[in-house]
């Protein structure tokens, strides 16, 4: 059973560039967020999106930054006119089920992650 | 302090010794989640205690949960070599808050 998958790993654009990470969540996981990790820093959410519909963008900047889940194929998390201050690794979680408070939370599994270089 | 802060930031033990970790939290939680980060790598998930719960056991790792102090602690028992990596603790609080939220980790050295 494939893990969560991720690519590309490394990415290396230059300012003003746009950035297209993919995502491909566990099969069977219908629900998935996107993080950010700064160096030396925990990891900070993003975004929650199911299929076709972001759930929770809260984490998300106004400006530049996007995501979709679409009916087929994998998750996107686009930047566009990309900063040096976007370098960081992004990461991608999946789990099988979510809801509200009368809900369990199920545990979010990890890919690999996109490190993001703008020069 | 941030929501999921861990404590220490560094730790760096001889191998065979126990590794105790830290881990303060704010607001109420559905659940707590402890996960490893090796360098440069993903995450990998080691437990998750339920907030009516109070210990949890899984192989050499034991976590605590006390939500009257909103603390939690991670022992690994026995450390080994390929236990070196970065440990984070991560939160969930539902209500609408979907993601988790991290503490800046604490980073374990096990010396051979």
């Amino acid at each position: 059973n494939a893990g969560v998958m991720q690519n590309p790993r490394h990415l290396v654009r230059r300012r003003g560039q746009e950035a297209r990470l993919r995502c491909s969540p566990m099969k069977g996981h219908s629900h998935v967020y996107w993080y950010r990790q700064l160096p030396e820093e925990g990891l900070k959410f993003m975004v929650y999106l199911q299929k076709e519909n972001i759930i929770d963008e809260s984490g998300m900047p106004k400006e530049r930054f996007s995501a979709e889940f679409p009916k087929e194929g994998p998750s996107i998390l686009r930047i566009q006119q990309v900063v040096r201050g976007d370098s960081a690794a992004y990461f991608c979680a999946s789990s099988q089920r979510q809801g509200r408070e009368a809900w369990r939370k199920e545990t979010q599994y990890f890919g690999p992650g996109t490190r993001l270089l703008v020069l | 302090s941030q929501q999921g802060e861990e404590d220490p930031q560094a730790l760096s033990i001889q191998e065979g010794e126990n590794a105790t970790m830290n881990c303060s939290y704010k607001t109420s939680i559905n659940n707590l989640q402890w996960y490893r980060q090796n360098s440069g790598r993903g995450l990998v998930h080691l437990i998750l205690i339920r907030s009516n719960e109070r210990e949890k056991h899984s192989g050499r790792l034991r976590v605590t949960l006390d939500t009257s102090k909103k603390s939690s602690s991670l022992l690994i028992t026995a450390s080994r070599a390929a236990d070196t990596a970065s440990y984070f603790c991560a939160t969930y609080s539902g209500g609408g808050a979907d993601g988790l939220t991290f503490g800046k980790g604490t980073h374990l050295i096990i010396q051979p």
